[in-house]
């Protein structure tokens, strides 16, 4: 089974700060990584498929880079708006997706 | 307005079961590949089980034998029938919705429609 860890766990960070985030594979899933923003009480948000294509909607300051094992999502200018939980998930052994287990993103 | 909509969820027993209900507006659950995925306080989000447009099964290790997906074209609505559940099937149960966007060779899945969730509580 592919495994996916995510750097840091949690951070705080100011409004207007860049804020990165970083997703691991436990084997090369090539561009097979999809993020999600989740806030409390509420469902999990598509932000990123394909490791760096925009999800329709979602504001361009959000970012994804990565390929093989190593994956990053990106805010440049965080809004307070963005404060939530963000998810890394392969689709590489798809149907078996897998999530990360998530980076909490708090306001400093 | 593409939305789903959860229902069925409860406390029940170790060892009892539970049918969740999943009903989709603005789509046909028939004609998309369909979803169950939960989340824990301990496990965070973990994928439970899909059901391709082609009728194809599958599910996560853990769930198999035990719990069953199915569709009703009728009602537009998506299952999840649950046995011999355990303490540790104890969760938020979401239906999603997947997309497939082809580049070439490659196929790219992702969740894009997510229902807002149903609790499941299974305890004596």
């Amino acid at each position: 089974d592919i495994q996916m860890t995510q750097a840091p766990s949690s951070l705080s960070a100011s409004v207007g700060d860049r804020v990165t985030i970083t997703c691991r594979a436990s084997q090369s899933i090539s561009n097979y990584l999809n993020w999600y923003q989740q806030k409390p009480g509420k469902a999990p948000k598509l932000l990123i498929y394909a490791a760096s294509s925009l999800e329709s909607g979602v504001p361009s300051r959000f970012s994804g880079s990565g390929s093989g094992t190593d994956f990053t999502l990106t805010i440049s200018s965080l809004q307070p708006e963005d404060f939530a939980t963000y998810y890394c998930q392969q689709s590489y052994s798809t149907p078996l997706f897998t999530f990360g287990p998530g980076t909490k993103v708090d306001i400093k | 307005e593409v939305q789903l909509v959860e229902s069925g969820g409860g406390l029940v027993q170790p060892g009892g079961s539970l049918r969740l209900s999943c009903a989709a507006s603005g789509f046909s659950v028939s004609s998309n590949y369909m979803n169950w995925v939960r989340q824990t306080p301990g496990k965070g989000l973990e994928w439970v089980s899909v059901i391709y447009r082609d009728g194809s099964t599958y599910y996560a290790e853990s769930e198999k034998g035990r719990f069953s997906i199915s569709r009703d074209k009728s009602k537009n609505t998506l299952y999840l029938q649950m046995n011999s559940l355990r303490a540790e099937d104890t969760a938020v149960y979401y239906c999603a919705r997947s997309l497939v966007v082809v580049r070439g060779p490659d196929y790219y899945y992702y969740m894009d429609v997510w229902g807002k969730g149903t609790t499941v509580t299974v305890s004596s």
